[in-house]
């Protein structure tokens, strides 16, 4: 079991409402990513918080945004909800900013998902 | 464009024997592999990973083998057991070998049977 938790697992939304969610990371990790997972896809890179700063951003319109608070939890921030907006939102938190050596392993732990479904 | 591609939608191997399943990718910007695990209703699980600058990595049963250049990796499960019946996705980064901003394949289902 990781450390990282989100909030809330499920959400029922209207078209055209906004979304928050909402991730704690894992101790000791100053990074938070977010994914969005569509029906028998992979997990798609929404974007990316490194002490508190976005940090890279995948192929998502603005209405997705975010924000990482001081102990390094997160938003997740949908405006404007589309149909296609159903899917599992994932967060991932990670040791940001180390470059790996040669020895060492780094992971990327994920949270269980925030099921949200747009109708 | 799919970056990272898992062309097996799914696998069925029998309880002992090897499972074997196999990640392409397109971009050479990626230098970094991970391999997960997913349950239905929970996150992905981090198995294994790999850097660019091997070609190997092994971790009890399972081992990771990357071939740059034909831009191919896949992970080894050695012996399969019922338990790791579950979806398999690669995933890739190209962040200097940190596993974020994870580009992942479609994932593949892996049944074992008894």
């Amino acid at each position: 079991e990781t450390g990282v938790t989100q909030s809330p697992t499920h959400l029922i939304k209207t078209r055209g409402q906004q979304v928050t969610l909402r991730c704690s990371s894992q101790s000791g990790h100053n990074t938070v990513s977010w994914y969005q997972q569509a029906l028998g896809q992979g997990p798609q890179f929404i974007f990316q918080y490194y002490r508190e700063e976005e940090n890279g951003r995948g192929n998502f319109p603005p209405r997705f945004s975010g924000l990482q608070f001081p102990n390094y939890s997160s938003e997740l921030n949908v405006n404007a909800l589309e149909l296609d907006d159903s899917a599992l939102y994932l967060c991932a938190s990670s040791r940001g900013g180390l470059v790996v050596s040669d020895d060492q392993n780094t992971e990327a732990f994920f949270g269980q998902g925030t099921r949200l479904t747009v109708v | 464009d799919q970056q990272v591609k898992q062309n097996s939608p799914s696998l069925s191997v029998q309880e002992g024997r090897i499972s074997i399943l196999n990640c392409d990718y397109t971009n050479s910007m990626f230098d970094y592999f991970l391999w997960y695990k997913k349950y239905p209703a929970e996150g992905p699980t981090f198995l294994i990973s790999i850097s660019s600058i091997k070609d190997k990595n092994e971790d009890g049963r399972f081992t990771v083998f990357l071939n740059k250049s034909a831009k191919h990796l896949s992970l080894h499960i050695v012996p399969s057991q019922p338990g790791d019946s579950a979806v398999y996705f690669c995933a890739a980064s190209a962040d200097t070998g940190t596993a974020s901003k994870l580009t992942f394949g479609t994932g593949t289902r892996l049944q074992v049977t008894l």
